[in-house]
């Protein structure tokens, strides 16, 4: 089945040591997202690729970065994390074209949930 | 800036019965899209129903159903014949009509907390 998959789905890190979270989709969807979601909150979008152009949320810290080197693939990249960035991290996919990602649902995938030692 | 407002942190229905979400948003755009996503407890978020603001009449899916009132700006979720497997996470969210670059996200609300009682 065509899926949305964030490896791993558990991530433990140490305060300050750089960690990268993954997604991959077989979707073939041209818009992938990543949001920030804290316990019992609504998710927070972080950035989004439309195709290979990079969409930076205006509060979303320096210390996020994102890769995306194809369509497939799209990586969330925590320089150094502190932790109040501890959380789960969701990816999503969606398909734009002319006038129809509007009513178009992202799919998610399962989340990684991160950890701060 | 729009928002998305879900006041009930919780909520709880005895299995078979009906019970109704709700949502209110606001926004001074005419063309936008509302949706209302499930997150089971440790699961993945997966969309439930959607609705086209330019459309009167409202979306149901299957026992899903939405009471759009756009006048109102309310949104609300029924569920019918209530499920042990419909207790979740539900978020109601927002997209631009306008849905290019900055617009494309979707605003979520802080979502609800079903529980269905057997």
């Amino acid at each position: 089945d065509a899926m949305v998959i964030q490896n791993p789905r558990y991530q433990v890190t140490q305060f300050g040591k750089p960690v990268t979270l993954s997604c991959s989709q077989t979707l073939n969807h041209n818009v992938m997202y990543w949001y920030q979601q804290k316990s019992s909150q609504a998710p927070k979008l972080l950035f989004h690729y439309y195709d290979k152009d990079f969409n930076n949320e205006a509060d979303t810290p320096d210390n996020f970065q994102s890769r995306r080197p194809n369509t497939s693939f799209c990586f969330l990249d925590i320089r150094s994390p502190g932790l109040g960035d501890a959380a789960m991290y969701l990816c999503a996919t969606s398909r734009r074209t002319v006038r129809v990602e509007g009513n178009q649902p992202q799919h998610f995938g399962d989340g990684t949930r991160l950890s701060i030692l | 800036a729009q928002t998305v407002t879900q006041s009930q942190p919780e909520m709880s229905v005895q299995e078979a019965e009906t019970v109704t979400l709700s949502c209110t948003y606001d926004t001074s755009e005419s063309d936008y899209y509302l949706f209302w996503y499930k997150q089971p407890p440790s699961r993945q978020m997966i969309l439930v129903i959607r609705q086209e603001a330019y459309k009167q009449q409202n979306a149901t899916e299957n026992r899903f159903s939405v009471n759009f009132q756009k006048a109102a700006k309310s949104f609300s979720l029924k569920i019918s014949d209530s499920q042990l497997g419909d207790a979740a996470m539900y978020f109601c969210a927002y997209r631009s009509g306008d849905y290019t670059g900055a617009n494309s996200k979707l605003t979520f609300g802080k979502g609800i907390t079903l529980s269905v009682r057997p």
